[in-house]
């Protein structure tokens, strides 16, 4: 049973540049969150799906950020024009309602 | 807007000897989850203890245990015989509802070192 899978683990890129982030969930997982960890901090959650639909977006999510899981499978984060800000850890997780949230090892984001 | 406080950013241990990692909370909710969830450097989020605010009876996981509190809006777990591998980044979560799968609210987490 393969868990929570995230793409690219790092990366690293140039301010104004986009990026998109890949989550494969767990299978049969409904649910699928995006949190944002920067260091000495706790997870911050992003947005979160059930299916394909988007059922809350935290108001930390900028117009530049935008997700979606068109079939209700994996997910795709793209960030747009990026900032030094948005550098932090990525992090993905999938459930099934009402059952534990468990999460993928993050994707790291530089921007230089 | 529910909180999670972790006031404690550090802690040590000598291993095999026992910790408790403190945590409270502040919701309005009735129904409600909290968790104990560990980060160690590889920085995969895994889950050590989830609690029903319903139940009272506190939840345990081998060396793992919590102390819930639900009047004081305390959550504290106990790690006994503490290893060198509980050596990490602890967090304590919330979560609204009764399936303990809505979105998590972290507090700000705490280092736990272990001395060998």
């Amino acid at each position: 049973d393969t868990g929570v899978s995230q793409d690219p683990r790092h990366k690293i890129t140039k301010r104004g540049q986009n990026v998109t982030f890949r989550c494969d969930p767990i299978s049969e997982h409904n649910r699928l969150y995006w949190y944002r960890q920067t260091l000495g901090q706790g997870p911050e959650f992003l947005t979160y799906f059930q299916n394909e639909a988007q059922l809350e977006k935290s108001r930390l999510l900028s117009d530049r950020f935008s997700a979606e899981r068109p079939k209700g499978s994996f997910s795709t984060l793209e960030i747009q024009r990026t900032e030094q800000g948005d550098s932090a850890m990525y992090l993905c997780a999938s459930s099934f309602t009402g059952n534990t949230i468990y999460f993928g090892e993050g994707s790291w984001l530089t921007v230089v | 807007a529910q909180t999670v406080t972790q006031s404690q950013p550090e802690m040590s241990v000598q291993e095999a000897e026992t910790v408790t990692l403190s945590c409270t909370y502040d919701t309005s909710e009735s129904d409600y989850y909290l968790f104990w969830y560990k980060q160690p450097p590889s920085r995969q989020m895994i889950l050590v203890i989830r609690q029903e605010a319903y139940k009272q009876q506190n939840a345990t996981e081998n060396r793992f245990s919590v102390n819930f509190q639900k009047a004081a809006k305390s959550f504290s777990l106990k790690i006994s015989d503490s290893q060198l591998g509980d050596a990490a980044m602890y967090f304590c979560a919330y979560a609204k509802g009764r399936g303990g799968s809505e979105k998590l609210v972290f507090g700000k987490g705490m280092k736990l070192t272990v001395n060998p």
